[in-house]
């Protein structure tokens, strides 16, 4: 079965540091992969997902970036975080098959101070 | 553009009692639905789908969900609510391309005893 591992699990950065947050996928090849964020009381917000290697599409402009350099692996950044980046951060990952369920990693606790 | 409402933002119930969350999808094709739960800190955990077929979905944790096309809703329900119950659940509808979902911004539930 498909294994989601999201790193670190809680993070506080100050505000202009950059940041850096893996996911990588166990157990499926070829996924979407995606990444959310959740601001304290509001849904699920997704930033950016990506249908292959070095392929990202970004769904709302913001202080961070994307990438896949590798199949199974995303990688959210920021150059200087902004205090309004501070949220919990879910990655997930779908089949290819349309509109299968997503599946959902831990998430990262990150709080800009 | 596809779009999710939850109107409950928070909702109380006793334990034991019957539950009923509400969510309505705007959605200009057949859409495919899902319901997921989250508890504090964690990923979202996926209750049940709908994607063709019988409108009314067994789910894991004893919930079941109703498809009403003509009301454009997906209500999650369950007869005999547990104290484990209490968590954030999301509505969401599948988007089209790169099998994005669009969630709702989410119901808090609280069990009393």
């Amino acid at each position: 079965s498909q294994t989601i591992h999201q790193w670190p699990a809680t993070l506080v950065q100050p505000v202009g540091s950059p940041l850096s947050l893996e996911c990588t996928v166990e157990g499926t090849s070829n996924p979407n992969l995606y990444w959310y964020r959740q601001a304290a009381g509001r849904g699920l917000q997704l930033l950016f997902y990506s249908v292959g290697i070095g392929q990202i599409s970004s769904e709302v402009p913001q202080n961070l970036s994307a990438s896949r350099p590798q199949d199974r692996q995303f990688i959210l950044s920021s150059k200087k975080l902004l205090l309004s980046d501070s949220g919990f951060y879910l990655c997930a990952i779908q089949g290819r098959r349309l509109n299968t369920e997503a599946f959902f990693g831990q998430g990262t606790r990150l709080t800009v101070v | 553009a596809q779009s999710v409402t939850q109107p409950d933002i928070h909702i109380t119930v006793s334990e034991g009692a019957s539950l009923e969350l509400r969510c309505n999808y705007s959605y200009g094709a057949t859409p495919y639905l899902f319901w997921y739960v989250q508890s504090p800190g964690q990923g979202l955990q996926l209750l049940l789908k709908y994607f063709s077929g019988d409108t009314l979905v067994q789910g894991i944790k004893g919930f079941e969900a109703e498809f009403k096309r003509s009301q454009s809703s997906f209500n999650l329900r369950k007869p005999s609510v547990h104290w484990s119950d209490a968590a954030e659940y999301f509505c969401a509808v599948g988007a089209g391309y790169g099998n994005k979902l669009v969630f709702g911004a989410g119901t808090i539930l609280r069990v009393k005893s």
